[in-house]
């Protein structure tokens, strides 16, 4: 069975560091582009980065890039997004999604339940 | 980025159908026939239901269909029932390699 498992969230103060980790299992992460998305408690969707299963490949949303960092340890089976120089705008629930094999395009089949990050003084 | 253009809320009752609209641009849905469509219901993760603009996942029912047309991608959900009362949203890659997503609609099954 497939799961994705994020940890990671928290209050931070703005301007500070959070590092998300999204645990996977049940399927071999370097076979699959993974996502983080975020949603605003209240609000919608809003994708924020994704990469390929070589990790060659990355692409960040507008609005963090600069800022955050995707990335994957194979061996562990686990996703990371490292936030630095957080805003309260940044505030949100992230999740960490899995493509689907068979989709031409981005397709996120898989979903973990979410971390909770907020950003705060 | 501006998120696509859904309507902010639907309704039907049960057994009707409702289609929901996802309007971009030509640098999004209108570029690739790359849209997906989620469900997603209160505290819960959000679901695929449409990949590739009509193909369902599977165990996804076939009373959920998905097309396009220029700009603008469709869900149809035939068959209302209560249990698809949920928020959906549209998404497309963009011309950027990015992702975009509608800002979400609220289906009411009255």
């Amino acid at each position: 069975e497939v799961q994705l498992v994020e940890s990671g969230g928290g209050l931070v103060q703005p301007g500070g560091s959070l590092r998300l980790s999204c645990a996977a299992s049940g399927f071999t992460l370097n076979d699959y582009w993974m996502h983080w998305v975020r949603r605003v408690p209240g609000k919608g969707l809003v994708w924020v980065s994704r990469m390929n299963g070589d990790g060659k490949t990355i692409n960040y949303a507008d609005s963090v890039k600069g800022r955050f960092t995707i990335s994957r340890d194979n061996a562990k089976n686990t996703v990371y997004l490292q936030m630095n120089s957080l805003r309260a705008e940044d505030t949100a629930i992230y999740y960490c999604a899995r493509d689907l094999a068979a989709a031409a395009g981005p397709a996120l089949e898989s979903w973990g339940q979410g971390t909770l990050v907020t950003v705060s003084s | 980025q501006s998120a696509l253009t859904q309507p902010a809320s639907v309704s039907g009752s049960p057994g009707q159908s409702i289609t929901i609209s996802c309007t971009g641009t030509t640098s999004d849905v209108g570029a690739f026939d790359y849209v997906s469509w989620y469900q997603q219901h209160p505290g819960k993760a959000p679901k695929l239901i449409i990949y590739d603009v009509h193909n369902r996942p599977s165990g996804v029912s076939s009373r959920f269909s998905g097309s396009k047309s220029g700009n603008t991608a469709s869900l149809t959900i035939s068959g209302l029932q209560a249990e698809d009362e949920a928020d959906y949203y549209c998404s497309s890659r963009t011309t950027s390699a990015t992702l975009r997503f509608g800002g979400g609609t609220k289906l009411t099954v009255l």
